[in-house]
Order: C-alpha cells, then sequence, then structure tokens
C-alpha cells in the first residue's frame, strides 16, 4: 500500500458546482498536512496547509480526519481557473495528484 | 525578490553524457529537494539535503547524484547510469525538513535522445 493515495481523476465538473475529494494516507501518527495546486507543465504550488481543526480559505476547505486517516479538499462555486492537479502531502510524503477540470 | 531559481528551463543532451541541473535558492532555507516527475504522475523524490555538506538519498536516488557545498546551491547531476532519463525535474526547499511547506523552483525538462 502506497503512503500516500489520491484518486487521480480526472473529475469533470461544471462551473459554479461544489467538488471534493480525499487523500488517505498509512502513517497513522502523521504530523504535517498540506495541499498543492499544480497547472499543466509548471511547478506545484502551495494552496493551503491542512491543520486538526479544519481550515478555510475563501472558497476552499481543508480537513483532516485522523480517525479514518484521510484529508479532504472542498471547493465551493467552482472557476474555470481551478482546473488543475491537486496534490496532497502526508508528512512530506505526495500523493500523485486528482486532476480537476471545470467545464462552462 | 526570495525564491528558487532552476537553470535552464529545457535541456537536450545526447545518451551517455551527464548533465547537471542547477538549483539556487535565497530563501535562507535549510532544506533542499530534488524531485522527478513524468508525465500523468506525481513527484518522485531523488535526493534532499537538510543541512550543508549532508544529503540523503531519496526513493529512485540511482543514476543521479547531487551536492550541497553552500547553503544556497543543490545542483544536481544526471548520470549516463541513469537509464531513463527524460523527465520534469523539480527543486524545491522549505525552511527545516521534510514537514514544512515547500517552494519550488520553475524546473528543467531534460529530453535525452
Amino acid at each position: 500500500r502506497k503512503e500516500v493515495e489520491q484518486d487521480p481523476g480526472p473529475f469533470n465538473v461544471p462551473e459554479g458546482a461544489t467538488v471534493a475529494f480525499n487523500c488517505t494516507y498509512s502513517n497513522s501518527a502523521s504530523q504535517s498536512f498540506f495541499w498543492y495546486r499544480q497547472d499543466c507543465r509548471k511547478e506545484p504550488k502551495l494552496l493551503m496547509s491542512v491543520y486538526s481543526s479544519g481550515n478555510e480559505d475563501g472558497r476552499f476547505t481543508a480537513q483532516l480526519n485522523r480517525a479514518s486517516q484521510y484529508i479532504s479538499l472542498l471547493i465551493r462555486d467552482s472557476k474555470l481557473s481551478d482546473s488543475a492537479t491537486y496534490l496532497c502531502v502526508v508528512n512530506g510524503g505526495w500523493g500523485a495528484g486528482t486532476k480537476l477540470i471545470i467545464k462552462p | 525578490d526570495g525564491g528558487i531559481t532552476q537553470s535552464p528551463k529545457y535541456l537536450f543532451r545526447k545518451e551517455g553524457q551527464n548533465v547537471t541541473l542547477s538549483c539556487e535558492q535565497n530563501l535562507n532555507h535549510d532544506a533542499m529537494y530534488w524531485y522527478r516527475q513524468d508525465p500523468g504522475q506525481g513527484l518522485r523524490l531523488i535526493y534532499y539535503s537538510q543541512i550543508v555538506n549532508d544529503f540523503q538519498k531519496g526513493d529512485i536516488a540511482e543514476g543521479y547524484s547531487v551536492s550541497r557545498e553552500k547553503k544556497e546551491s543543490f545542483p544536481l547531476t544526471v548520470t549516463s547510469a541513469q537509464k531513463n532519463p527524460t523527465a520534469f525535474y523539480l527543486c524545491a526547499s522549505s525552511l527545516r525538513d521534510r514537514y514544512t511547506e515547500a517552494f519550488f523552483g520553475q524546473g528543467t525538462r531534460l529530453t535525452v535522445v
């Protein structure tokens, strides 16, 4: 089993919809959690850290579920510009990413 | 402006030649990393360094070498021993270690023909 796993997608979502995806991890003692965004043929950029109590940044909400060992990313009112690959990082281990395509 | 600079952006080499990719940071970060990304795949760690003159192998270190003689610089050499070197190479740094936020350079796209 991989240390960090993501559904590769793609998730095809109409503009304005809400979309959520998860990232599962195997090490129950994991302490650091991040979501990154990567545009095609570009470098990853930090989207948000994930805190134990959950956190929100505008249309984006990140949550941590320690009992089930996953983190989630929720995007509300999705925009065309949200189309990208979303990568999770748990204790320095990278998921392979979930591709999101927002359709007009 | 602070950041990470990778050069060149595109690089072409003939099979059997060694090639060195440059990575410089002026963020005063202790840790630096090299990742490889193949089309449609995630990031795989090649090498990382948490302090000058010290570095550790990542998951796919075979065929690669690094040095960390200065805090700001972490060059990666792709040797002729690397069987499939064509890929997108990303350099990153973080303040302390792999548990802290990573900042990336723009990447070097290496093509070996």
